[in-house]
């Protein structure tokens, strides 16, 4: 069975630090990663996704995340956090095989930067 | 461009009754497909579509019908609503051609559902 987990349900970080939001993921073959970011009251958006290539990949807000095949794992990145991007972020993956067009999504973790 | 439009954005039902979420899509997306979110379960798919007249069940189809008859719409159908279908739903198309974003989801604001 497919399946993406985000271990955290919050990830507490203070204003101008790192911050990382983890996603680990089980899923046949090399799968399409992405991020997404809910605001309060608003549909999903896209923040970045990983195809194929460097395992670093760039998106918007200045959020990376860092793909790593032996781990399975996609965590999202970002050198200083603001304040603005507290919110609830989603992993999602998009397997390649016979479920290619089901995109599977982690239980979403909430997001606190605190002033 | 109004992407992905969703209605309602409220609706309260009592248990038993019939209702439809409507859902259009002004980008020529040829995939469409629903979601709901739980709290602590993210969003679980419940049906797609790949183009008008082809559909297919999701992670939880039980209780919901869809169908497709034109590329703009997909609306999703609860029969005999449950108190269990109370969730904040979600459609989503995507690109399914060779472009940079035909992987990616694009997302209506949502309908909260009720069911009492």
């Amino acid at each position: 069975a497919q399946s993406v987990a985000q271990p955290e349900d919050q990830v507490n970080v203070a204003e101008g630090n790192p911050l990382t939001v983890k996603c680990t993921y089980s899923v046949s073959g090399n799968p399409y990663l992405f991020w997404y970011v809910q605001y309060p009251n608003r549909g999903l958006q896209f923040l970045l996704k990983y195809i194929t290539g460097d395992n670093l990949v760039k998106g918007s807000y200045g959020f990376e995340a860092e793909f790593n095949k032996s781990q399975t794992s996609f965590h999202l990145k970002k050198p200083s956090a603001l304040v603005s991007d507290s919110a609830l972020y989603f992993c999602a993956v998009r397997p390649r095989g016979s479920n290619f067009n089901k995109f599977y999504f982690g239980s979403g973790t909430k997001l606190n930067v605190k002033p | 461009n109004a992407g992905v439009t969703q209605t309602p954005k409220f609706q309260v039902l009592k248990t038993g009754q019939s209702m439809t979420l409507q859902c259009a899509q002004d980008m020529n997306h040829e995939y469409m497909s629903w979601y709901r979110q739980d709290p602590g379960m993210g969003l679980r798919l419940i049906h797609y579509s790949v183009g008008a007249g082809i559909t297919d069940q999701g992670e939880v189809p039980n209780g919901y019908n869809v169908s497709r008859s034109t590329t703009e719409d997909f609306p999703l159908r609860l029969l005999s609503a449950a108190p269990s279908q109370t969730s904040v739903y979600f459609c989503a198309s995507r690109d399914t051609g060779f472009s940079s974003g035909a992987n990616v989801l694009t997302f209506g604001a949502g309908s909260r559902l009720t069911v009492l």
